[in-house]
């Protein structure tokens, strides 16, 4: 069965730093890009940032470019988001996902980790 | 930046059929952008409905179906349930790599 775990959420005043985690299990992780996307409170999902299956290739939405940083561990079948300099538009619940290569579709999702930006 | 647009909310009846689309805010949606649909309920993670303009993922009922018309892409529900009261979000991928989410439809069963 696939899963998807993110854990690292909570509360950050703004200007700080967070890491959040996706562990997974069920499937061979070397082999997919994986994806990061968030809701805000009262908005719509966004896409934030994918990641290739070897790491040589990561792509951001303009929001957090220079802000954020994807990496992944295959060894650990782990995702991670580096999150700095974050600002209250960051408030979201963040979602980790896998996405398939060829299809480009997100086909199975994590539960989620609440991140709040506030002071 | 490349913005996708939905209706912000469509209204329909039990049993009834609704077709929600994902348009761009220049230009047509094609099959080479991978048109994608999820459902988001509150309190759940997103649940992958249509992938590849029209392909129902695993376990999706056959009342969701996938399409273009015209310069959009779309998702029809036919024979509308209770439990399709949600909001629903296409993406679109972009060929400089990123993909981008439309603004949602809320969907209300009444």
């Amino acid at each position: 069965e696939v899963q998807l775990v993110e854990s690292g959420g909570g509360l950050v005043q703004p200007g700080g730093s967070l890491r959040l985690s996706c562990t997974t299990s069920g499937f061979t992780f070397s082999t997919y890009w994986m994806t990061w996307v968030r809701r805000a409170p009262g908005k719509g999902l966004e896409w934030v940032a994918h990641i290739n299956q070897d790491g040589s290739e990561k792509y951001y939405v303009d929001s957090v470019k220079g802000r954020f940083t994807l990496s992944r561990d295959n060894a650990k079948n782990s995702l991670y988001l580096q999150m700095n300099s974050l600002r209250a538009e960051d408030t979201a619940v963040y979602y980790c996902a896998r996405r398939d290569t060829t299809l480009k579709v997100f086909d199975y999702w994590g539960q989620g980790t609440l991140v709040t930006v506030s002071s | 930046q490349t913005v996708v647009t939905q209706e912000p909310s469509f209204s329909v009846s039990p049993g009834g059929t609704v077709t929600l689309t994902c348009g761009l805010s220049s230009g047509s949606v094609s099959t080479s952008y991978y048109p994608s649909w999820y459902q988001l309920t509150p309190g759940q993670a997103p649940r992958t409905l249509i992938y590849s303009t029209n392909t129902r993922s695993s376990g999706v009922p056959d009342r969701f179906s996938g399409s273009i018309l015209g310069n959009k892409a779309a998702l029809t529900i036919t024979g509308a349930q209770a439990d399709d009261e949600s909001d629903y979000y296409c993406v679109l991928y972009m060929s400089t790599g990123v993909s981008v989410f439309g603004g949602g439809t809320k969907v209300t069963v009444l």
